[in-house]
């Protein structure tokens, strides 16, 4: 079973709107952080947001926000207010602990976000 | 420089070649990362530094690749007798440390682009 499941290939959405962008993740370990990533066409990896598996409050960022719901296993990314900037490929990662296997990060296979004008 | 630094950015090879990569991370982070990014596809995950060590080598995709850090910085991930699938961009990454339980951020370099012929 996949560990991050990123059900969106591909949105298109017009600029100044807000886009939701889903991430659900399997794991068994209580102790996980998971991860938003934005890959511009220059290939580059940018860190978003972060959420741990033990914050009480939904991670924010500026305009980027995390909605955690810890039961149903989601982690959504929401962009308020978007900008043509915004276009590129975003992915959800997760990190799990140690019996979890290596300690890096789990990426789902992305969201390839268009911003229209 | 402040960010992860890699070189080359771009590298093209004849199959059959030895290629070396090399990653210099954000200094003081103890933990190094190196992942593998196929054309259109997620990050794959390959192995993991903690310090000098790597705890993990099982996401290795075969035995012509292998990794080492030398003096808890810079790392050199080598893929010896180069195949065609071997082509993807090879992300390095780092963090202040390797555990679950803090929010340390993994911070990516802008990656080497490998081609094989």
């Amino acid at each position: 079973a996949q560990k991050i499941t990123q059900t969106q290939p591909g949105m298109f959405v017009q600029e100044k709107e807000a886009v939701t962008l889903d991430c659900t993740y399997d794991t068994s370990d209580p102790s996980y952080g998971l991860f938003w990533y934005k890959q511009p066409s220059s290939g580059e990896m940018i860190f978003l947001i972060y959420q741990g598996s033990y914050d009480q409050q939904n991670a924010t960022e500026g305009r980027y926000s995390l909605n955690f719901q810890k039961a149903r296993k989601s982690a959504n990314l929401v962009i308020s207010a978007s900008q043509l900037g915004d276009s590129a490929m975003y992915f959800c990662a997760m990190r799990e602990g140690p019996g979890g296997g290596a300690d890096g990060l789990t990426f789902g296979k992305g969201t390839h976000l268009i911003i229209q004008p | 420089g402040a960010g992860v630094s890699q070189s080359p950015s771009n590298k093209v090879t004849e199959k059959g070649k030895d290629v070396e990569l090399r990653c210099d991370p954000i200094s003081g982070h103890t933990a190094l990362y190196w992942y593998r990014q196929s054309l259109g596809q997620g990050l794959e995950f390959l192995i993991y530094f903690q310090g000098n060590s790597a705890p993990d080598k099982s996401g290795l995709p075969s035995d012509r690749f292998s990794a080492e850090r030398t003096g808890g910085s810079v790392s050199t991930l080598t893929i010896q007798r180069t195949q065609q699938e071997d082509s993807a961009v090879y992300l390095c990454a780092s963090s202040l440390a390797g555990s679950q339980f803090s929010g340390n951020t993994i911070y990516f370099g802008e990656g080497s682009w490998l081609t094989v012929v």
